[in-house]
This record gives C-alpha cells, sequence and structure tokens, in this order.
C-alpha cells in the first residue's frame, strides 16, 4: 500500500520567506502527483499536478518537483504571504489518491 | 463553471438512521471519487467509478455504506444505519483520464452522528 508521508507537520514562518514543504512516498509507480491547499473547514484547491513524465510544475509563486527515483517532491513557495496560511497536502496515485496527512502552514505579519 | 457540488454541507443525525450524501461532479469528467476525511486517519479513499461503473471500492468502511452513481452528473454515497464513529467530512472528486485525472473536489459534507 503507497504511504505519503509529509515533513513538517507544522511550519510558522515570517511573512517574505521563502519556505519548502516535503512529501515522500513509498511506491514510485505513481500516474501522477498532486498538491492541495484546504483551508479551515474547507474543501481541497488543487494547486499542481505533476505527471509521472514530469520532473516539475510552476504556478506563480509556487514551484513543485518530482523525484520518482527517490519518492520525493517538494512544494516551493516564494515570498510567502499571510494569505499563504493554510494545509498542504500532497497525494500520488494511479486513479485514485493517497493523501498524506499534511502541513500546517501560518505566515505571520 | 460550476464545480462539484455536494448537499447537504452539514448534516446532523442519529445513530442507526439512514444518511445519503449527494454529489454533482463536474460536466465531462469521467472519474469521480468519494473520500473520508477524519483528525486521525487523514483523507482515505472509499470508493470511485470510471463512467458510471464502480471500480474499486475496497476502502469502503462496511456493508453499512454504499455508494452509486446511476448517470454521469450524479452520485450518492449512502450509510446504513449510522453511527458516532462515520462523523467525519465527506468529499466527493471528479477529475477525466484527459487532463490526467486531475482531481477536482467538492466542499465537502460534514456527517455528525450522534
Amino acid at each position: 500500500k503507497q504511504e505519503v508521508t509529509q515533513i513538517p507537520a507544522a511550519l510558522s514562518v515570517p511573512e517574505g520567506e521563502n519556505l519548502v514543504l516535503n512529501c515522500s512516498f513509498t511506491d514510485s509507480a505513481i500516474y501522477n502527483l498532486q498538491w492541495f491547499r484546504q483551508d479551515p473547514g474547507k474543501g481541497l484547491t488543487s494547486l499542481l499536478l505533476i505527471q509521472s513524465s514530469q520532473r516539475e510544475q510552476t504556478s506563480g509563486r509556487l514551484n513543485a518537483s518530482l523525484d520518482k527515483s527517490s519518492g520525493r517532491s517538494t512544494l516551493y513557495i516564494a515570498a510567502s504571504q499571510p494569505g499563504d496560511s493554510a494545509t498542504y497536502l500532497c497525494a500520488v496515485g494511479v486513479y485514485a489518491l493517497n493523501f498524506g496527512k499534511g502541513t500546517s502552514l501560518l505566515v505571520t505579519p | 463553471d460550476a464545480g462539484v457540488i455536494q448537499s447537504p454541507r452539514h448534516e446532523v443525525t442519529e445513530m442507526g438512521q439512514e444518511v445519503t450524501l449527494r454529489c454533482k461532479p463536474i460536466s465531462g469528467h469521467d472519474y469521480l471519487f468519494w473520500y473520508r476525511q477524519t483528525m486521525m486517519r487523514g483523507l482515505e479513499l472509499l470508493i470511485y467509478f470510471n463512467n458510471n461503473v464502480p471500480i474499486d471500492d475496497s476502502g469502503m468502511p462496511e456493508d453499512r455504506f454504499s455508494a452509486k452513481m446511476p448517470n454521469a452528473s450524479f452520485s450518492t454515497l449512502k450509510i446504513q444505519p449510522s453511527e458516532p464513529r462515520d462523523s467525519a467530512v465527506y468529499f466527493c472528486a471528479s477529475g477525466t483520464s484527459s487532463s490526467y485525472n486531475e482531481q477536482f473536489f467538492g466542499p465537502g459534507t460534514r456527517l455528525t452522528v450522534l
């Protein structure tokens, strides 16, 4: 069974800092990897999708990388803002997704 | 375009009652997924459909849970009888193979079983 781990579980940074969230998975036979954002009491918002044949994807201040051989992905957030405060979830799978427990991010003004 | 629509958004019921959760996927999507989120276990897949056909229901916890997709625009998740341990947020998501199955989630249904 695919196991997905996210480190750290929680992170607090001052506004303006660049930061990296980590995700590791045990089975490299994945179809894609998806990063989500979840605000308290809300649903999941898709941030980035990396296909298994790709190495990275970028959207605005977000950059996600994928290294299947080592079973790792990172989400890089540049110039963090208080509005980035949320829980970030990593998920991998072929069709259905296996989720990590998430990293709870707090960006302080 | 409307996203994934779920109803109700909140449901409070008593143990033993039947609960039905509803989902309308994004038009044109051929995959539909039901997930459950709890503090202890995080997000877990319950079942998913492709072209209205159930493909993998190995995550359905017990026979008390059942899911149907009678057509491409509607799915239900039913719990009968409900138990307090079923309290969770239930999410529906949809995706399409033509977009590498990127999944889009609904707002969820928060279920409380007393």
